[in-house]
């Protein structure tokens, strides 16, 4: 199985701070990475696919990078509705995997 | 627009069977655009992908769960299922479907809570 190790666990930053989290990929995936954003009690949300790509209707201050084994998602300028925990995962082959999660929390 | 929302018990007794049930309306699991996955995420933990069905009955699991799991389609009630067998305190989680569009799962349905107990 493909591990997915996202940097760091836990987050703690402040409204209009620029935040970046890292996804490594244990091979590489070229680039069949997508993000998704997931708050208490609520499935996960799509934010960005194909390591770079926007979904629809996710605001333009989250942007994707990376190919292989090196990810990152930045969030250009946190709002008070991005404190939420983000997951990395890799449909490169199956079994599809997730990354452990990262917490971003308010300082 | 595509919506999914999962069904069942949400109290299943270990060594049972857990059986799910995923209803989607706004289109129809006969497309064949696309895979429609179960994900389960223990509490507190990150997603585990369970596996994929396809609407003509192909199917690829978890190997870690291969040996237990079964996932059905049916096309008239445009539903999937999932059943889970001989459950543990381990197979305690939030159960969700999926469809994988595009390479990446959206939308997700809204999941059901199964917890594993005597």
């Amino acid at each position: 199985d493909i591990q997915l190790t996202q940097s760091p666990s836990f987050l703690s930053a402040s409204v209009g701070d620029r935040v970046t989290i890292t996804c490594r990929a244990s091979q590489g995936i070229s680039s069949y990475l997508a993000w998704y954003q997931q708050k208490p009690g609520k499935a996960p949300k799509l934010l960005i696919y194909a390591a770079s790509t926007l979904q629809s209707g996710v605001p333009s201050r989250f942007s994707g990078f990376g190919s292989g084994t090196e990810f990152t998602l930045t969030i250009s300028s946190l709002q008070p509705e991005d404190f939420a925990t983000y997951y990395c995962q890799q449909l490169n082959s199956y079994p599809y995997t997730f990354g452990q999660g990262t917490k971003l929390e308010i300082k | 627009q595509v919506q999914l929302q999962e069904s069942g018990p949400g109290l299943v007794k270990p060594s049972e069977t857990l059986s799910l049930t995923c209803s989607v309306s706004g289109g129809s699991v006969s497309s064949g655009n696309y895979y429609w996955s179960w994900i389960r995420q223990p509490p507190g933990k990150g997603p585990e992908w369970i596996g994929y069905m396809y609407y003509s009955g192909r199917t690829n699991y978890n190997p870690s769960l291969k040996s237990r799991v079964t996932m059905s389609v049916d096309t008239s009630k445009n539903q999937l299922s999932l059943k889970l067998s001989s459950v543990s305190a381990a197979d305690t989680a939030m159960y969700y479907c999926a469809r994988e569009n595009g390479g990446a799962f959206d939308p997700w349905g809204q999941g059901t809570l199964v917890t594993v107990s005597s």
